[in-house]
């Protein structure tokens, strides 16, 4: 079973800019969150996705939105890309987003804004 | 809100010896606690959980960690370190206010000195 895929591996970007970036989860699972990591910050929530629904946002700014599609994929998109915003994005799946659940991580796709 | 604290950003330990990273949640109920590991330039992948349905908890490449309601503790450890430990470490518990997310702790980076 293929794990989950992120694209790009790597996206470098200028201010002003906006990026989109893709997540496929692991086959049969329809939850997606997506995590933004810093070293200064750690991991932080984005948002979670859930049958093409947004369940739950993180504390981030609105130029951070994301949907999912019916197959499950799901994409972000920043827009208006800022300097604070290079960072490695991770997106996880899971079988049905529950609170007892492991989370299946993708490699990241590491952004860089200059 | 549950949040988890993870006490000592880097550790440093022979080869060897054992291992201690230590995690303090804050939840107003029995949470569901994980603990992953992130290997450079790859994404998260799931060492343990808890789910009450034990305290000592038995993960994989020899890690087990110990949930103790008394001190709010969920503590990793591993009696020999491996080179091949060497990684960062976060806690993470899940938090289903307004919605599942899991939130993670700051992470710990693990040293192994040969």
């Amino acid at each position: 079973k293929a794990g989950v895929t992120q694209t790009p591996r790597y996206l470098i970007k200028t201010r002003g800019q906006q990026v989109t970036l893709s997540c496929s989860p692991i086959s049969g699972h329809r939850s997606v969150s997506w995590y933004q990591q810093t070293p200064g910050q750690g991991l932080q929530f984005l948002f979670e996705y859930f049958s093409e629904t947004q369940r739950n946002k993180g504390n981030f700014p609105g130029r951070f939105s994301g949907r999912q599609f019916s197959n499950s994929r799901s994409e972000m998109n920043v827009s208006t890309l800022e300097l604070g915003d290079s960072a490695l994005y991770l997106c996880a799946s899971s079988l049905a987003g529950t609170d007892n659940e492991k989370l299946f991580f993708g490699s990241g796709t590491q952004l860089s804004v200059l | 809100a549950q949040s988890v604290t993870q006490l000592g950003s880097h550790v440093s330990v022979s080869e060897g010896a054992l291992v201690l990273l230590r995690c303090n949640y804050s939840s107003s109920v029995p949470p569901y606690l994980f603990w992953y590991v992130q290997y450079p330039n790859q994404g998260l992948q799931l060492l343990l959980k808890y789910t009450s349905a034990a305290t000592l908890v038995k993960g994989i490449n020899g890690f087990e960690a110990e949930f103790k309601k008394s001190e709010t503790s969920f503590h990793l450890t591993k009696p020999s370190a491996h080179m091949r430990d060497a990684a960062e470490y976060f806690c993470a518990v899940s938090d289903t206010t307004g919605g599942f997310k899991t939130i993670f702790g700051a992470g710990t980076r693990l040293f192994v000195k040969a």
